[in-house]
């Protein structure tokens, strides 16, 4: 089992819709986590972190659930900008940081 | 924010080449760098942790005779990859942490191509 997995999509939605994407870790250890953004040939940027009591910036709402084990990032009114795979990444501790595979997310006019 | 760069952007070479990537903080002093590695719709493994003035620590699996790092400066870590092979062909990225520690700065990556 992967330590942190995503669907990988893609997910293909037209501008305005709604998308959330889902992820899971296996270390029940994990400290802290974040969504990062990766647009094609770029390196990942924090998108934002992730608290158990939810967080929200603009159009973005992140939730973690430690005893699922579960994190979900929602996406509101979806804009072509969106358009990149997003990262779920987890921190262990130490300088151990766990980047899940990405999902793909594709925003059409 | 800080920054970190890397160089080159991208390069191609022939197999069995070698090809030296740097990777560095260029507004803040890294003692620590990571370097990772990202095939096409993969997630960024790490490879190694360089330690400036130290050897470097590299993950299971990682040949540290194939992928040699040093780190020689507060504000610079290389990593070359010897005898390239085209399996070696990838997205090779640095980072850098902040702080808090879980912050990472990334440099923008470099895209190597063996043929």
């Amino acid at each position: 089992r992967k330590e942190v997995e995503q669907d990988p999509g893609p997910f293909n939605v037209p501008e305005g819709a709604t998308v959330a994407f889902n992820c899971t870790y296996s270390n029940s250890a994990s400290q802290s986590f974040f969504w990062y953004r990766q647009d094609c040939r770029k390196e990942p940027k924090l998108l934002m972190s992730v608290y158990s009591s939810g967080n929200e910036d603009g159009r973005f709402t992140a939730q973690l659930n430690r005893a699922s084990q579960y994190i979900s990032l929602l996406i509101r009114d979806s804009k072509l900008s969106d358009s990149a795979t997003y990262l779920c990444v987890v921190y262990t501790g130490g300088f151990k940081t766990i980047f899940g595979a990405g999902t793909r997310l594709f925003v059409k006019a | 924010g800080a920054v970190v760069s890397q160089h080159p952007s991208w390069v191609i070479c022939k197999s069995g080449t070698s090809v030296k990537i740097e990777c560095r903080s260029l507004d803040f002093q890294a003692t620590t760098m990571f370097w990772y590695r990202q095939f096409p719709k993969q997630s960024l493994m790490l490879m190694a942790t360089s330690n400036e003035g130290s050897k470097a620590t590299y993950e299971q699996g990682v040949e540290k005779d194939k992928f040699l790092i040093n780190h020689a400066s507060l504000t610079l870590s290389t990593l070359t990859v010897t005898s390239a092979h085209p399996e070696d062909s990838s997205f090779y990225i640095c980072s850098a942490p902040g702080t808090p520690i879980y912050e990472q700065y990334f440099g923008p990556g470099t895209r190597l191509t063996v043929t």
